[in-house]
């Protein structure tokens, strides 16, 4: 079983919806989540950083952390077609050392 | 603020030759990471600097590997003999830690590497 799970989709969504993107983990030390949008032969460029749990908002972006249950979301509102691309949550327990999912690949549709 | 640069950003070699790739950090960052990612998964970690010390190595940074960071400024990573397994996207990465508060690490554009 791998220390964090992601659906690789892919996911296609009409423009305008609400995405939900979704990793669940299994190492209940993780303290610090990301989600980071990755576009074709490009690095990944970092939407949000959380630490421990609760909600945090940014733009059309929401991240939420679930401890408990070992559960992390990213919401996108109001989807665009400019935000087709792969999502990769990450999870790290220190600072260091970043473990990824395998990404969701997004498609919105015009 | 000009981002994390990775030179080149494509790389085609022969099997068993030697490979190094660039990377220049965000200016102000004292912390370097790299990370390799494979068609359809997430990047991997492989090692970290802290300035010019290296802290940790992933068990899948193999003898083959090496990389520096000379001065604490930009980085190489160095693969000797490559081989088919070694095709990959080499991803850099850096942050700032400063004690106060942990900050995120921003990734560079990565070097596409592909073994003949």
């Amino acid at each position: 079983q791998k220390e964090v799970e992601q659906d690789p989709g892919p996911l296609s969504v009409p423009e305008g919806a609400i995405v939900s993107l979704n990793c669940t983990y299994s190492n209940s030390a993780f303290q610090y989540f990301m989600w980071y949008r990755q576009y074709s032969r490009k690095g990944p460029e970092l939407l949000m950083y959380t630490y421990s749990s609760g909600n945090k908002e940014d733009g059309r972006f929401t991240a939420q952390v679930d401890k408990s249950s070992k559960y992390i979301s990213l919401f996108i509102r109001d989807s665009q077609p400019s935000d087709s691309a792969t999502y990769l949550c990450a999870m790290s327990v220190g600072t260091y050392k970043y473990i990824f999912g395998t990404g969701t690949r997004l498609k919105v549709l015009a | 603020d000009t981002g994390v640069s990775q030179d080149p950003r494509h790389k085609i070699t022969k099997r068993g030759q030697n490979v190094t790739f660039r990377c220049d950090p965000i200016s102000e960052h004292n912390r370097l990471y790299w990370y390799r990612q494979t068609l359809g998964q997430g990047p991997e970690f492989l090692t970290y600097f802290q300035n010019e010390a290296q802290l940790e190595k992933s068990r899948l940074l193999s003898d083959r590997f090496s990389a520096e960071r000379p001065k604490g400024s930009f980085s190489t990573l160095e693969i000797q003999r490559t081989e088919q397994g070694d095709s990959a996207m080499y991803l850099c990465a850096s942050s700032l830690e400063s004690g106060v508060g942990n900050q995120p690490q921003h990734f560079g554009d990565g070097t596409r590497l592909s073994i003949l």
